[in-house]
């Protein structure tokens, strides 16, 4: 089975653009949850959608929005982009009634 | 607050050795543990889960163990081996499976020498 993919694995923009970033769950999963991680440091949440609808939002700017499409994919989009964006964003999915997250290769970002 | 720290932020091991991986946490209320090994350009890797209602899970050369008195969280890997070489983090959920969110610590680099 594929695991979860993501779009597109690198990205350079500059300050003020913004960007959306993909994510396909496993199929059969219907919660999709995206992290920002800073170079050294551990992930941090960003957002949880669920059956499409936001389940949980964690402490960012309003900047950040995503949403999450009929066939449970996900867009992260980032508008009037800071260099402290840069970072890897990744993308987890998992199963109805299970806490466990399966995360995808992630999206470099790189904001000049 | 939340929060899910590590003791050490490197360790390094031989092959063959046997290697142990802490974190503390802080939130009494979670119910569910992951870790996750993270190898260089990749995205986190699923390893093993507990739950708060047990002390003690294995895997395959895996072991995790629960102290909920003193929350802490530990990762044993058996007879490390050079795939081994990582980044571990421990999370924690916080809410509901559906609605929750993981808490990761800083990461604890493993370097296996040959």
């Amino acid at each position: 089975d594929a695991g979860v993919t993501q779009s597109p694995t690198h990205l350079i923009k500059t300050r003020g653009q913004h960007v959306t970033l993909r994510c396909s769950p496993i199929s059969g999963h219907k919660s999709v949850s995206w992290y920002q991680q800073v170079l050294g440091q551990g992930p941090q949440f960003i957002f949880q959608y669920y059956e499409k609808e936001e389940r949980g939002r964690g402490n960012f700017p309003d900047r950040f929005s995503a949403r999450q499409f009929p066939n449970y994919s996900s867009e992260l989009n980032v508008n009037a982009l800071l260099l402290g964006d840069s970072a890897l964003y990744l993308c987890a999915s998992g199963r109805e009634g299970q806490e466990t997250q399966y995360f995808g290769p992630g999206t470099r970002l790189l904001v000049l | 607050g939340e929060s899910v720290g590590l003791h050490l932020p490197t360790l390094s091991v031989q092959e063959g050795d046997n290697s142990i991986i802490n974190c503390a946490y802080s939130n009494s209320a979670s119910d569910y543990f992951i870790w996750y090994k993270q190898e260089s350009g990749k995205g986190p890797q699923f390893i093993i889960d507990i739950r708060s209602n047990m002390d003690k899970r294995q895997g395959q050369r895996v072991t995790v163990l629960l102290n909920k008195t003193v929350k802490h969280l530990s990762l044993q890997i058996a007879a490390t081996q050079p795939g081994d070489s990582a980044v571990y983090f421990c999370a924690e959920n916080i809410g509901s499976s559906n609605t929750g969110k993981l808490i990761f610590g800083q990461g604890t680099t493993l370097q296996v020498k040959p």
